[in-house]
């Protein structure tokens, strides 16, 4: 059972390249959501997806942008990575009934 | 607006020691508070939620209302517990949305 899979798992950028994450979940969950993981900062959610079709801005979407594929796929992007988007990304999903959320196992993004 | 506050970023114990680690929330309606592990090299997973009100691994959890926190606790620690844990809240109306606090780390020495 694949869950929710994140590819890629590490990737180091310059500053000002653009990259999508990418996220996909064989749950057939309606919700899915990004959020970054910084020390003593906890989990802060970048943007989310309650439903395939719309996409919403979250605690922290400035220089992202976020895709609703279909229903399994949720990609985040950086247009012009900065040095402050350095962080481990995780992209999560939940099911109707909105209780529990299950992780990807993260991307370690560093921007050099 | 909703807040959860782990005070403690670092915890450590001995095997066999009580553990609690301590979450503070604010939050305006009813929320639902839950506990999220991260143990070394694996995905952040679902420990347990307040509704359910059950023990898992050893684990409890109340939620006190009257001082909005969400401790979690266990009467004797395992080396095992050793992780990265994170007190989450979900607003009613949040699409399953959740605010975490910013984590307690947990070793358990022999």
């Amino acid at each position: 059972n694949a869950g929710v899979t994140q590819t890629p798992k590490f990737q180091v950028l310059k500053t000002g390249q653009s990259m999508t994450l990418q996220c996909a979940q064989d749950m057939n969950h309606n919700s899915m959501y990004w959020y970054r993981q910084d020390p003593g900062m906890g989990l802060r959610l970048i943007y989310y997806s309650a439903s395939e079709g719309t996409t919403d801005k979250g605690e922290v979407p400035n220089g992202y942008n976020v895709s609703r594929l279909n229903k399994r796929e949720f990609s985040l992007r950086l247009e012009s990575a900065a040095p402050s988007q350095t962080s481990v990304y995780f992209c999560a999903s939940s099911g109707y009934d909105r209780v529990e959320a299950f992780f990807g196992q993260g991307t370690r993004l560093t921007v050099v | 607006a909703q807040r959860v506050t782990q005070p403690e970023k670092l915890l450590s114990v001995f095997k066999g020691a009580p553990v609690e680690l301590k979450c503070n929330y604010s939050y305006s309606g009813s929320p639902e508070l839950f506990w999220y592990v991260q143990y070394s090299r694996q995905r952040l997973q679902l420990l347990l939620r307040h509704i359910s009100r059950e023990s898992i691994k050893g684990f409890t959890a109340d939620l006190n209302k009257g001082e909005t926190s969400f401790h979690l606790k266990k009467p004797f620690a395992q080396e095992e517990d050793s992780a990265m844990y994170y007190c989450a809240l979900k607003g009613g109306t949040s699409y399953g949305k959740l605010t975490f606090g910013q984590g307690t780390i947990l070793t358990v020495h022999p």
